[in-house]
């Protein structure tokens, strides 16, 4: 079973306010990610990391920031929410292994945000 | 770059059918591959892996073969049931560790 948590599962925030999505994980893994679901189910990658103080840019571009201050934490934080933001955000993480037969990212339960 | 596609949904079967969901990926070192499912709900959960090729991952009933030849690694299930409805992902992660996914695809399966 998989230790990556998220939370609040749920969120339902007003338009301007500060929001931070929390995700830890207790598998000491080096790498971990955030993804954006949106209802047509494709994932889209926004932000990742490599370990302790490193945060980089995924593939689709977003107005949130993260930080990594420790392994086990990566939060993800929309300084003002817009109706925009309203998505579905899943935090993984995997040991980062370069070269053949890596291992799988593992997921947490997701965050359901809706900004009204 | 790397990519992979893996057939549209929905996907709708009678309990106990044979289900196949296509997946082939474009990848230029040897990739890693697996297989995610997603209930309503929730996270992804890893169904199954391969990690060279003809390895054949295998869970619950789920199999699917990395085929390097084809490009392809197919997910197969000899009888589904009712509770296998959910959304099913083809993965595969480069060298460093980047996991590319497919856009999903949704299986209901009918009593």
């Amino acid at each position: 079973e998989a230790d990556i948590y998220q939370t609040p599962r749920y969120l339902v925030i007003g338009t301007g306010k500060k929001i931070t999505l929390e995700c830890s994980q207790t598998m000491g893994h080096d790498k971990m990610y955030w993804y954006q679901q949106d209802p047509g189910m494709e994932l889209h990658l926004i932000h990742y990391s490599y370990g302790v103080n490193s945060t980089e840019k995924g593939d689709l571009s977003s107005e949130s920031t993260v930080s990594r201050i420790r392994t086990e934490h990566f939060p993800l934080t929309l300084e003002s929410a817009r109706p925009s933001h309203t998505s579905q955000y899943l935090c993984a993480s995997s040991d980062y292994r370069v070269g053949p037969m890596n291992t799988e990212a593992f997921f947490g339960q997701g965050t359901r945000l809706t900004v009204v | 770059g790397d990519s992979v596609t893996q057939m549209e949904g929905p996907v709708t079967l009678s309990e106990e059918a044979f289900l196949t969901i296509n997946c082939t990926y474009t990848a230029t070192g040897y990739p890693s591959l697996f297989w995610y499912v997603q209930y309503p709900g929730e996270g992804l959960q890893l169904l199954l892996k391969a990690t060279k090729a003809d390895d054949k991952g295998s869970n619950k009933g789920f199999e699917a073969t990395y085929r390097k030849e084809t490009t392809s690694f197919h997910l197969e299930k000899g009888s589904v049931q009712v509770s296998d409805s959910a959304v099913y992902f083809c993965a595969l992660s480069d060298p460093f560790n980047k996991f590319y996914f497919g856009s999903g695809t949704k299986l209901n399966v009918k009593p």
